[in-house]
């Protein structure tokens, strides 16, 4: 079955301080990783990384993916009361949007 | 388990035309979803909803409106279809926040 798992569950933090969200998977025939900001009710679309982007940077996120390790990293630097979110990780796989998996998130808070 | 349903799996509609895909799901999911999937650039949500009569923008809602007159229904509307919303649609329910995502089959939209 296929399964995204997201660590740490919660994460509390001082602004400034840097922060990575782990996210490990087991999917038949990845094809991309997907990373999400939930505030409130909604998931915004933060990255997708592939075998040929592996890489991802925007402002102080930024995301890597080990497809030896079958995992992604997602970094956030001097981080804001802003970043207070969850962060959902989600991996799709060949045949379809059924077979998006989202993990269950992390949830950040990051305090003044 | 969850069942959401769209109705159409493909759809060929000619620029100008007024465009309904519709979304019902079978459990009593607070949540409800509209994104489309474009290669390379991921889920983009256009609209969500988080109760019936209750709609609000995305981060692509140019273009659209939708309509939640009963829980279990979410209409995604195209006023006046373009060549630039061929594209795959995806309706996703959540239970509600860090509950996992059930999302239906796709409709794809091809305008011509």
């Amino acid at each position: 079955e296929d399964k995204v798992v997201q660590s740490p569950l919660s994460l509390v933090v001082h602004e400034g301080d840097t922060v990575t969200l782990n996210c490990s998977y087991e999917v038949t025939n990845f094809r991309s990783l997907l990373w999400y900001k939930q505030e409130k009710k909604a998931p915004t679309f933060l990255f997708m990384l592939t075998s040929s982007g592996i890489e991802k940077k925007s402002g102080r996120l930024s995301s890597i993916l080990d497809k030896k390790e079958l995992s992604s990293i997602l970094n956030i630097t001097a981080t804001q009361t802003g970043d207070s979110a969850i962060y959902l990780c989600a991996v799709e796989a060949e045949g379809g949007s059924e077979k998006l998996v989202f993990g269950k998130g992390t949830k950040l808070t990051v305090n003044p | 388990d969850v069942k959401v349903t769209q109705s159409s799996r493909y759809l060929v509609k000619r620029t100008g035309e007024k465009v309904f895909l519709e979304c019902v799901q079978d459990m009593d999911h607070e949540n409800m979803f509209w994104y489309r999937q474009d290669p390379g650039l991921g889920l983009r949500l256009i609209y969500f909803s988080y109760d019936v009569k209750m709609k609000e923008k995305g981060d692509i809602p140019e273009g659209y409106s939708v309509s939640r007159e009963k829980k279990e229904r979410f209409s995604l509307i195209l006023e006046s279809a373009s060549t630039n919303q061929t594209s795959m649609y995806l309706c996703a329910t959540q239970l509600g926040v860090r509950y996992g995502y059930t999302f239906g089959s796709g409709t794809r939209l091809t305008v011509v």
